[in-house]
């Protein structure tokens, strides 16, 4: 078993819809959470950060942890063309830098 | 602020060469990471140091690649003798040195095709 499972997708949506993006996790010593943001042809970009269980909102942005079922998620509301790209999910244990990614899902938001 | 810049951006090489890639990090920055992505295996981390010393290399495939900092600004991952499944985007990546992994920034990645 990955320590980190993702659906690569592809999903596609149309413009204003909610998205929601997930991973699980096999370690339960894994206490950071990440999503990052990558376009095609470029870098990931950190996009949100949480530690442990619960909710982060940036704007449209929503990050949520369930440490006891080993879940998060990303909520996207009122997507956007400009959000098209890959979501790579991201963990770490407490006292590393090394992170483990999902393999990302690719998302298209449709004008 | 110039970001961390990687070259070359794309390399087209033959089996059997030595291939160098190349990364400059964040001014100011102590950590250095080497990741691998591709499609089947996802990102995947090679080796990453902290203040120029290797702190885990586990993810380095085999003893075809090698990668060494000379100076605190500066990295490089040598692959000799290339393999076509060594094709892959490579990124280079630098973070301040946090325990927590939230500050590190990405390089927009070198893209080697080894035919």
């Amino acid at each position: 078993q990955k320590e980190v499972e993702q659906d690569p997708g592809p999903l596609s949506v149309p413009e204003g819809a909610i998205v929601s993006l997930n991973c699980t996790y096999s370690n339960s010593a894994f206490q950071y959470f990440m999503w990052y943001r990558q376009y095609s042809r470029k870098g990931p970009e950190l996009l949100m950060y949480t530690y442990s269980s619960g909710n982060k909102e940036d704007g449209r942005f929503t990050a949520q942890v369930d440490k006891s079922s080993k879940y998060i998620s990303l909520f996207i509301r009122d997507s956007q063309p400009s959000d098209s790209a890959t979501y790579l999910c991201a963990v770490t244990q407490g006292g590393s830098e090394k992170l483990v990614f999902g393999k990302g899902t690719k998302l298209t938001v449709n004008p | 602020d110039a970001g961390v810049i990687q070259s070359p951006r794309h390399e087209v090489t033959e089996m059997g060469q030595e291939v160098t890639l190349r990364c400059k990090l964040i001014s100011g920055h102590n950590s250095l990471f080497w990741y691998r992505q591709t499609m089947m295996r996802g990102l995947e981390l090679l080796i990453y140091f902290n203040n120029n010393v290797p702190i885990d290399d586990s993810g380095m495939p085999e003893d075809r690649f090698s990668a060494k900092m000379p100076n605190a600004s500066f990295s490089t991952l040598k692959i000799q003798p290339s393999e076509p499944r060594d094709s892959a985007v490579y990124f280079c990546a630098s973070s301040l040195g946090g325990a927590r992994g939230n500050t590190i920034y990405f390089g927009e990645g070198s893209w080697l095709t080894v035919v």
